[in-house]
């Protein structure tokens, strides 16, 4: 039974550029949420993907946007890439409703790297 | 406002020692609870969950965690420890049925031989 799949696991960027990160979730799960965690510092919730819309946002600028398909995989993009924007982006999953109740299911996570 | 904190950035244990990582939220209501584990360039793993009933909660690799309601904490506990726990812990809250999991900001723990 695979576990969450992130791509790629690693990338580099130049500032104002864009760049997009994939996410499959785990299997049977249908809800996805994308964090950032920059160096030493907790994750933090970008966005949550279900029923292909963005359910609840977090405290991140537009710049950030994302897209769920109908086979529950999940892009996170992010436009005009800023220093800042360098952390690791995870990705997590879960079953509608549930994510309370079970915890989500992380993936080893995309490190941007943005200069 | 609502928040989560671990009041511990780094610790420091011998291999066989006591464990104890401190977590504190400040809610309206009593929140899901959640500690994970992650370890470096990795994901974060689950090691325990608290929704409601008994207040101690067992996890794997032989963590606990307590939930005290008076105190709004919910610490972790391993009796001894292996050099194997080496890694960064986080608390973690979500406020009932709200998906805007909120995470601490971790602590790191460095197991000595």
């Amino acid at each position: 039974d695979a576990g969450v799949t992130q791509s790629p696991t690693h990338l580099i960027k130049t500032r104002g550029q864009q760049v997009t990160l994939r996410c499959s979730p785990k299997s049977g799960h249908d809800t996805v949420s994308w964090y950032q965690q920059a160096l030493g510092q907790g994750p933090q919730f970008i966005f949550q993907y279900y029923e292909e819309e963005e359910r609840q946002r977090g405290n991140f600028p537009d710049r950030f946007s994302g897209h769920q398909f109908p086979n529950y995989s999940s892009e996170l993009n992010v436009n005009a890439l800023l220093l800042g924007d360098s952390a690791l982006y995870l990705c997590a999953s879960s079953l509608a409703g549930r994510a309370s109740n079970y915890g989500y299911t992380f993936g080893s996570g995309t490190r941007l790297t943005v200069v | 406002a609502q928040s989560v904190t671990q009041p511990d950035i780094h610790i420091t244990v011998s291999e066989g020692a006591s464990l104890e990582l401190r977590c504190n939220y400040s809610y309206g209501a009593t929140p899901y609870l959640f500690w994970y584990v992650q370890s470096p360039g990795q994901g974060l793993q689950l090691l325990l969950k608290y929704f409601s009933g008994d207040t101690l909660v067992q996890g794997i690799k032989g963590f606990e965690a307590e939930f005290k309601r008076s105190q709004s904490s919910f610490n972790l506990r391993k009796p001894s420890v292996h050099w194997s726990d080496a890694a960064e812990y986080f608390c973690a809250v979500t406020p009932g049925n709200n998906n805007d999991m909120r995470f601490g900001a971790g602590t790191r723990l460095t197991v000595k031989p």
